[in-house]
């Protein structure tokens, strides 16, 4: 079993509709990172959020430590949103990051 | 506009030749990852650096892999020699940590592509 699981895994949406991915891990963590990965393959950080909800324009991200669940949603979603979204959880004090296998978003005009 | 610079973007080679890869950080950090991507397995963490001193390179193959900050401003990753199963997208990142346990966010190059005929 994969210490970080998301889902979907791909997800097809249609224009303005609020979408929702989630992330699931089962390590002991002190940080959770979203990240951004165009179809050109930049990689950009979103979010890094250890307790509570963080927003960002249209991007909120939520995490329950208890649980060991964050979520990503978006709102008014736009086919500029259409990437990769990937979930990366931080154990240590280190900085070392343990991967999701990543959502694939596709947004409709 | 600061930003991670990672060379060359793009290379191809044949196996069992040599592959230097380098990765610029951002000016400041002091904290340096090497990731792997492919299509596979997604984003690895092959090894990482603070303050210029190797943490960790537990994902490293050892006896093809090497990874080095000679100085703060660069830092590399060779393969010595290369093998078809090492081609893959090869992503450089930088961040500044403290002493505590928090994370600091993390800012990725724009990836070395590499493709081992």
């Amino acid at each position: 079993k994969n210490e970080v699981e998301q889902s979907p895994q791909n997800l097809t949406a249609q224009e303005g509709e609020f979408i929702t991915i989630n992330c699931s891990y089962s390590v002991g963590i002190s940080a959770l990172h979203w990240l951004q990965q165009h179809p050109g393959g930049g990689i950009v950080s979103l979010f890094m959020l250890s307790s509570g909800k963080k927003k960002h324009g249209r991007l909120i991200a939520t995490i329950n430590i208890q649980e060991k669940h964050s979520s990503l949603h978006i709102t008014a979603s736009h086919p500029r949103d259409s990437a990769v979204y990937i979930c990366a959880v931080g154990g240590g004090s280190q900085g070392n990051l343990i991967f999701g296998k990543g959502t694939k978003l596709s947004v409709k005009p | 506009d600061a930003r991670v610079t990672q060379t060359p973007r793009h290379k191809v080679t044949e196996m069992g030749q040599e592959v230097t890869m380098r990765c610029q950080p951002i000016l400041g950090h002091n904290t340096v990852f090497w990731y792997r991507q492919t299509m596979m397995q997604g984003l690895e963490l092959l090894a990482y650096f603070r303050n210029r001193a190797p943490l960790d390179d537990s994902g490293m193959p050892k006896d093809r892999f090497s990874a080095e900050m000679p100085d703060a401003t660069l830092a590399t990753l060779k393969i010595q020699p290369s093998e078809p199963r090492d081609s893959a997208v090869y992503f450089c990142a930088s961040g500044f940590l403290g002493d505590g346990k928090f994370i600091g966010t993390q800012y990725f190059g724009p990836g070395t592509r590499l493709l081992v005929l």
